[in-house]
């Protein structure tokens, strides 16, 4: 069972498209991180979501983590062919006194293409 | 600072064998994690170390290990090579500061095949 579930698994889209990309869970989660990663190299991190409810945007990206702290989203503007790439959520459970607790735990990933 | 760097990039093995990789973590980093990537399972975390300690590990036979030594450095061993393990294997090293919540600051991977 996969923890972390990632939608859509490929997305091909045309240059100046918006997206949205999903990662949703049955758990709660102390924090989110959005990756993104490229052919041949390791993912790199994009953003760090703590608090539920909160937005955060970077460029044409904007990242929101749900109020009960069990989804994320990933909102892209006027996609561009550098957007192309593996983007990967992973995050941390939250424990049962409000720490986190084990190690990070990855949802497999939506593949984009932007074509130009 | 210099970012997180893997050797091999590349290698192949036959089954049976066993193989060691290596990993150096970005300057200050006290964590190093270890992770397979492959198409049909994605990320899966292997085992994490901090100070020369196993701090967590992932659902993985025994025939993964791994260490850390004094300066931080890591090495992952796989032992009697499966054509399973043929996978994308990622380090990442981590500040593990309190104030933070377990950033993964990875390098580019070693690509292992099983043949």
């Amino acid at each position: 069972t996969q923890l972390l579930e990632q939608s859509p698994q490929f997305l091909s889209i045309q240059e100046g498209e918006n997206l949205t990309v999903y990662c949703n869970s049955s758990s709660v989660f102390s924090s989110l991180q959005w990756y993104r990663q490229e052919p041949g190299e390791g993912p790199v991190l994009l953003v760090t979501v703590v608090t539920g409810g909160e937005v955060k945007k970077l460029k044409r990206l904007t990242f929101q983590f749900g109020d009960a702290r069990k989804d994320s989203s990933l909102h892209i503007t006027a996609a561009q062919p550098g957007d192309t790439g593996l983007y990967l959520c992973a995050g941390v459970l939250r424990s049962s006194y409000g720490g986190s607790q084990g190690n990070l735990i990855f949802g497999k990933g939506t593949k984009l293409s932007v074509k130009p | 600072k210099a970012g997180v760097t893997q050797t091999p990039r590349y290698l192949i093995k036959t089954r049976g064998q066993q193989v060691t990789l290596s990993c150096s973590p970005i300057s200050g980093h006290r964590s190093v994690s270890w992770y397979q990537q492959t198409p049909g399972q994605g990320l899966q975390f292997l085992f994490e170390y901090f100070s020369e300690t196993q701090r967590n590990k992932g659902n993985f036979p025994g025939r993964f290990s791994g260490r850390q030594f004094s300066n931080s450095r890591s090495e992952m061993n796989v032992s009697t090579l499966e054509l399973g393990d043929s996978a994308l294997y990622l380090c990442a090293s981590s500040p593990r500061l309190e104030s933070s919540y377990n950033e993964q600051f990875f390098g580019p991977g070693t690509r292992l095949t099983v043949l």
